[in-house]
Parts: C-alpha cells; structure tokens; sequence
C-alpha cells in the first residue's frame, strides 16, 4: 500500500530564513505528488504538484519542490520564510484515484 | 465566483442524534470527497464519488452515510452510529481529468457531547 511519511510534525523557523518541510514516499510505480497548505480553521489549497515533466517543481508563494526518485522524497522548500507562510502543510500521493495524505506539518514562523 | 460551500462552520449536537452536513460545488466537478481531519493524522477519506447516484466507501466509513442526487451536491450523514464524531469535516471536489487536484471547502467543525 502506498504511503507518505512528513518528518516533523512542527517546523519551526524564523522570518527570513530557508523553509524544508520533508515528505516520502512510498511507490512502486511513477507516483503523482502533491503539497497542499492548510491555514488555521480553512480548507486546504494546492501548493504545487509533480506530474513528471519536471524534477523542480514552483509553486504559488515562492514554494518549490524537488523530486527525487532515488531517495523517494519530494521535499518542500521556500528561501526566505514570511509570516504569511505560517499554516499547516501536507505532502500526498496520487494512487488509485484517491489521494493518500501524510499528517501534516505545522510551520512556525518567529518574527 | 466558483467554488465549494460548506454549512454550517461549527455545528454542536448531542450523542445518539443524526447530523447532516451540507457540500455544494459550481465548479461543474464530477468527483467530490469527504474526509476527516483530527489533529496529527492528516486527513482520512471517508466516501468518494465519481459520479451523479454512485459512491463509495473510504478508508473510515463506518458511522456515515452519503447521497449524491445532483453533481452539485454530496450531503454527508454522521449517524450515532460513529462512536467519536468529533472531528472537522472537510469536503472537495476534483474535476475527472485531474482527480488528485482537489478543491477544498472551508470545512464544518462538528462538536458532539
């Protein structure tokens, strides 16, 4: 069965600083991933996803990602963290037609 | 503006009564979803549905019900049936060519005591 392992169920950085939220994956076969990003008490909102035309992917507000087949990971990542970026962030996995969902990581941002 | 709508945002009940929570979408999406999100464990599926009149159950079913009458619409039923309701229920939907791209609601947060 697939799944999506987030190291870290909080992240904490301060404003300005490199942002790494870390997903892997498990897969036997090309997988579909995704970063969604939830803030407090909302829904959630698609990050930026790999569909395998690229290894780095961009997504919206300065987040990027990595796919690495050889690790199966697909690490998050944003240069400078702002305080808007303070929110809840899932990793997934496109299989079968559902999305399987890491648990979640919590950013924190200090000012 | 497009979107999914969830009503109400809170909802309190009391055990062994019946809730209905609502879910509508103008996207025009054939799929729609219903998960259930408690702190620390991501989100868990609990019935999806490709199309008008068909369903199915997820990885959490038990406790829960669904209609899908118009593709607009997929109501979700907590029966007193599940034993720990409490929970923030959230719904999306995605349009067949891109099932995994799911648009989300705001999410109910159901309080039962």
């Amino acid at each position: 069965a697939q799944s999506v392992t987030q190291l870290g169920s909080h992240v904490s950085v301060s404003e300005g600083a490199l942002v790494l939220l870390r997903c892997n994956y498990s897969s036997s076969v090309p997988p579909y991933l995704f970063w969604y990003v939830q803030y407090p008490n909302q829904g959630l909102q698609l990050l930026l996803k790999y569909t395998s035309a690229a290894t780095l992917v961009k997504g919206i507000n300065g987040f990027e990602a990595e796919f690495k087949k050889s690790e199966t990971s697909f690490h998050l990542t944003k240069p400078s963290a702002h305080m808007s970026d303070a929110a809840e962030y899932f990793c997934a996995v496109g299989s079968n037609y559902q999305l399987i969902w890491g648990a979640g990581t919590k950013l924190i941002i200090k000012p | 503006d497009g979107g999914i709508t969830q009503s109400p945002k809170y909802l309190f009940r009391k055990e062994g009564q019946n809730v209905t929570l609502s879910c509508e979408q103008n996207l025009n999406h054939d799929a729609m979803y219903w998960y259930r999100q408690d702190p620390g464990q991501g989100l868990r599926l609990i019935y999806y549905s490709q199309i008008v009149n068909d369903f199915q159950k997820g990885d959490i079913a038990e406790g829960y019900s669904v209609s899908r009458e118009k593709k607009e619409s997929f109501p979700l039923t907590v029966t007193s049936a599940q034993k720990n309701p409490t929970a923030f229920y959230l719904c999306a939907s995605s349009p067949q060519s891109s099932v995994y791209e799911q648009y989300f609601g705001p999410g109910t947060r159901l309080t039962v005591t």
